[in-house]
């Protein structure tokens, strides 16, 4: 059965680093996202993907903040200056279609700034 | 409560018994998705189900959604260790954006 992929299951960086977390979504999918949870907390929307622009992004995605899909495969999220509170697993999810509607989720990166 | 609320917020029972997880949203929905999380793992998609349906069911999984209440159920029938794990409902309340809100979940322990 397809799956989301997600690289590198655990990043550790030093604060003001750039990181990229990188995502695999299913090949036939054509919407793409970004969420993250801190540990103890909730789910959050990050940012949607479609047709190589952002769909919708939260008030999360500041200007640290950047995707790109490079190739036809991979799904990238950058941070550009890690902060201590960006530490948090980070999900890739794709879905096939809006009126799909269903969203899966990749495994997850685990991303530790200190 | 905040949009995509479960309760309770941990549910501790025996293995065999059947588990009912609740959640609450506040605004239109066009749809409505269970997901389980094992500990520090990705999360797992179990049941969708769209505005105009009442009921779904998956194997041992019984999803309803009631928009008049806004409230759905997980039902979960007799549970397996495996089971243990958080379930988190998620709800597409944007039109157009796809995005999910998820709730804080329920924490849900099989005692075997």
């Amino acid at each position: 059965e397809p799956e989301v992929t997600q690289t590198p299951s655990h990043q550790v960086t030093q604060m003001g680093q750039e990181v990229i977390l990188r995502c695999v979504p299913i090949s036939n999918h054509l919407y793409f996202y970004w969420y993250r949870q801190i540990l103890g907390q909730k789910v959050e929307f990050l940012v949607s993907f479609y047709n190589n622009e952002i769909s919708e992004k939260s008030e999360i995605f500041d200007d640290q903040f950047s995707v790109e899909r490079p190739d036809g495969s991979n799904f990238t999220l950058k941070i550009r200056s890690t902060k201590l509170e960006d530490s948090a697993m980070y999900f890739c999810a794709s879905s096939e279609m809006r009126s799909t509607d269903t969203q899966y989720f990749g495994p997850g990166t685990r991303l530790t700034v200190l | 409560s905040q949009q995509g609320e479960e309760d309770p917020q941990a549910l501790s029972i025996q293995e065999g018994e059947n588990a009912t997880m609740n959640c609450s949203y506040k605004t239109s929905i066009n749809n409505l998705q269970w997901y389980r999380q094992n500990s520090g793992r990705g999360l797992v998609h179990l049941i969708l189900i769209r505005s105009n349906e009442r009921e779904k069911h998956s194997g041992r999984l019984r999803v309803t959604l009631d928009t008049s209440k806004k409230s759905s159920s997980l039902l979960i029938t007799a549970s397996r260790a495996a089971d243990t794990a958080s379930y988190f409902c998620a709800t597409d309340v944007i039109q157009g954006a796809q995005k999910l809100v998820f709730g804080q979940g329920t924490r849900l322990t099989i005692n075997p």
